[in-house]
C-alpha cells in the first residue's frame, strides 16, 4: 500500500540536543511538506520542498532545518536552536499534477523535550 | 490574507443525533476547500475537496458543502466511530500553502 512513513512515533529528548524526524514516502509525489501540531491551533507549516535538492521556509522555520535528497525522503531536524520543540510533527506529501489535489499524511511524530 | 476558523471548538452529540459543523473562510481565490479527520495520536485523514459555491460531496454520513464565505460539514445519524477532530483547509490561488483552521472536536456518545 502507498503512504507516508514518520518515525519514530514517539521521541524523547534533552534540551540542547539536535534530533532528527524521519519521512518517507512511496507516493511517488514530488512535493512534502513539514508541519507542527500544538493543542488548539491549526497546522503550521514549517518547510516544503516541492522537488529533490531544493525546499523553502514555512511559516515557522526557524530553529528547523531539512533535506531533500531523495524524491522519496524529507527529514526534519529540530535543533538546538528551536525555543519550544515539543510538539506533535506530521509529514505530508501531494502530487503537483492536478489543481487542488489534498495532502496525505503521515501518522506523525510525537516530539518531547525535557 | 487567507485565513480559515472552524466552529465549534468542540461538540457532543447523542448516537443518532444530526448536526453540522461549520468552516468560514477568506480567501482572495479559491483553489480548494478540505475536509479531514484526525483521530488522537494520527495524521490527517482526507475525507473532501470542493472547489466552488454550490458543490457538495457525500461519504456514508458526512456531507460536506460549499458557499463562498463558508462549508459546512453535516454529519447524519452519527455513530461512536465518528468520534475525531475535523479539520477545514483551503488552498488558494495566491498563496504558496494550505491554511489550516484549528479543528472541531466530535464526540458521538452511544
Amino acid at each position: 500500500d502507498g503512504g507516508i512513513t514518520q518515525s519514530p512515533k514517539y521521541l524523547f529528548r534533552k534540551e540542547g540536543q539536535n534530533v532528527t524526524l524521519s519521512c518517507e514516502q512511496n507516493l511517488n509525489h514530488d512535493a512534502m511538506y513539514w508541519y507542527r501540531q500544538d493543542p488548539g491551533q491549526g497546522l503550521r507549516l514549517i518547510y516544503y520542498s516541492q522537488i529533490v535538492n531544493d525546499f523553502q521556509k514555512g511559516d515557522i522555520a526557524e530553529g528547523y532545518s531539512v533535506s531533500r535528497e531523495k524524491k522519496e525522503s524529507f527529514p526534519l531536524t529540530v535543533t538546538s536552536a528551536q525555543k519550544n520543540p515539543t510538539a506533535f510533527y506530521l509529514c505530508a506529501s501531494r502530487g503537483t499534477g492536478n489543481i487542488g489535489s489534498p495532502l496525505h499524511f503521515g501518522n506523525g511524530t510525537r516530539l518531547t523535550v525535557t | 490574507e487567507d485565513q480559515v476558523t472552524q466552529s465549534p471548538e468542540a461538540l457532543r452529540l447523542q448516537e443518532g443525533e444530526s448536526s453540522s459543523l461549520n468552516c468560514s473562510y477568506t480567501v482572495s481565490g479559491l483553489r480548494g476547500l478540505f475536509w479531514y479527520r484526525q483521530d488522537p495520536g494520527k495524521g490527517p485523514e482526507f475525507l473532501f475537496t470542493l472547489y466552488s459555491a454550490g458543490e457538495e460531496k457525500e461519504k456514508e454520513r458526512l456531507k460536506a458543502t460549499l458557499t463562498k464565505k463558508e462549508s459546512f460539514l453535516h454529519i447524519t445519524a452519527p455513530k461512536p466511530e465518528d468520534s475525531a477532530t475535523y479539520l477545514c483547509a483551503l488552498e488558494g490561488n495566491y498563496g504558496q500553502n494550505f491554511v489550516f483552521g484549528p479543528g472541531t472536536r466530535l464526540s458521538v456518545l452511544p
